[in-house]
């Protein structure tokens, strides 16, 4: 397996635009988190998916973020309209079974909103 | 919000050193894990914990975990300059959701 594939690796945009960033986890992983690392904050949770499923989207910052995951194979982070305070690395991590068992990162997305 | 909190939040020490880094928790957690991210790399699991373990080992790592006090320590021994990189702690913090919380991580600098 190639592990979890992130995309884009880097993406600029402009505020206002929508950005959306997009994850494949490993197969047969059931469990799916999308992170936002800042130097001031770190990694923060912001949603997790169990078997397609948003279990706790407590993290999620605002209205103007969204995730999905239509199917086992493919999540996305939406944000629209993006603003300068969200440029950070997102990533997105799978595990075979929740908390409970090791989690697999993808490269990550490092987006800057000017 | 962050369920642990790693301490030094910087390290550097000698190529063949030992390096300690702690993390405290806040909540019961059923597992605590410990993660290695180099720079602008995702991160990379090293070991993990059960809350009825005490200590654990792999190859130079060693985990301890003392949940009476709710902290983990991670100690690498004989350190090289390529375990130069930022270690995070990890927990599943018990809340009926089966969630993965991060700390703030330890920045550990080796110098050859």
């Amino acid at each position: 397996d190639a592990g979890v594939i992130q995309s884009p690796r880097h993406e600029v945009t402009e505020m206002g635009q929508e950005v959306t960033l997009r994850c494949k986890p490993i197969s047969g992983h059931n469990s799916l988190f999308w992170y936002r690392q800042t130097m001031m904050r770190g990694l923060e949770l912001l949603i997790y998916f169990n078997n397609n499923v948003p279990i706790d989207d407590s993290g999620m910052p605002e209205d103007r973020f969204s995730a999905k995951m239509p199917n086992a194979s493919f999540s996305t982070l939406k944000i629209q309209p993006s603003e300068p305070r969200d440029s950070a690395v997102y990533f997105c991590a799978s595990t075979l079974g929740g908390a409970d068992t090791e989690a697999f990162f993808g490269q990550g997305t490092r987006l800057t909103v000017v | 919000s962050q369920q642990g909190e790693e301490d030094p939040q910087a390290l550097s020490i000698q190529e063949g050193e030992n390096a300690t880094m702690n993390c405290s928790y806040k909540t019961s957690i059923n597992n605590l894990q410990w993660y290695r991210q180099n720079s602008g790399r995702g991160l990379v699991h090293l070991i993990l914990i059960r809350s009825n373990e005490r200590e654990k080992h792999s190859g130079r790592l060693r985990v301890t975990l003392d949940t009476s006090k709710k902290s983990s320590s991670l100690l690498i021994t004989a350190s090289r300059a390529a375990d130069t990189a930022s270690y995070f702690c990890a927990t599943d913090a018990d809340s009926g959701y089966s969630t993965l919380t991060f700390g703030k991580g330890t920045m550990l600098l080796v110098s050859p």
